[in-house]
């Protein structure tokens, strides 16, 4: 089944841990990106990546980090998380960049930094 | 960068009764898409529309894309209880960035 796969679903963590959020593809999708979603402002892009070893900055992309090794991988890693870091997190991907193609979202992890 | 406001930002209605939402965009947009989101999932592509003035049909659901290239909408007929979840728009302008609405979350009562 063709999907985007993210783990965890739910994460719990406190200040200042590291924590990495992984997110799979199995679409051979050359395009990833990283969301964010809070209650009132839909989905903030975070990083994106057109393909491997090429990522840029989207909207929101304080506080955190992504790496594209292979083509089907694209983990977000928070290196010191914080509190304004509780969100809604969801990955996607797509052939290209844009809406043409619309894109295919994981499931989400919802993550508390407390 | 490109602006969208999604009105209603909520809506609760009765099962059976019809839906209208809408995006508008501050500049023109070359693609618009809507999205569904179930409680607790990602988001789900519903329709895609590419031209001005293209009117598409996906079951109950009707979405066109204004003929200015500024706005969308998006109708669901004879709303029925798994109608419920947040719609996004989506959409795209000439630089390839595409932008979400903040979402209209959809309560039908059965």
């Amino acid at each position: 089944e063709a999907q985007v796969t993210q783990n965890p679903r739910y994460l719990i963590t406190v200040t200042g841990k590291k924590l990495t959020v992984t997110c799979s593809q199995n679409m051979n999708h050359e395009y990833m990106s990283w969301y964010r979603q809070d209650p009132g402002l839909g989905l903030r892009q975070i990083y994106y990546s057109m393909n491997v070893e090429v990522t840029d900055k989207g909207d929101v992309p304080e506080g955190y980090k992504v790496s594209r090794k292979e083509k089907r991988n694209f983990p977000l890693i928070l290196e010191s998380p914080s509190p304004n870091q509780t969100s809604l997190y969801f990955c996607a991907s797509s052939f290209f960049r844009g809406a043409v193609f619309g894109y295919t979202f994981g499931s989400g992890t919802r993550l508390t930094v407390v | 960068g490109q602006q969208l406001n999604q009105s209603p930002q909520s809506m609760f209605i009765q099962e059976g009764e019809d839906v209208s939402m809408n995006c508008t965009s501050s500049s023109i947009f070359n693609t618009w898409l809507w999205y569904k989101q179930d409680p607790g999932e990602g988001p789900v592509l519903l329709i895609a529309l590419y031209k001005a003035g293209e009117l598409t049909s996906n079951g109950r659901l009707t979405a066109q894309f204004g003929i200015t290239r500024k706005d969308s909408f998006l109708n669901i007929s004879a709303s029925i209880p798994s109608d419920v979840g947040i719609y996004f728009c989506a959409g795209d302008g000439n630089n390839n960035d595409m932008r979400f609405g903040a979402g209209t979350r959809l309560t039908v009562k059965p």
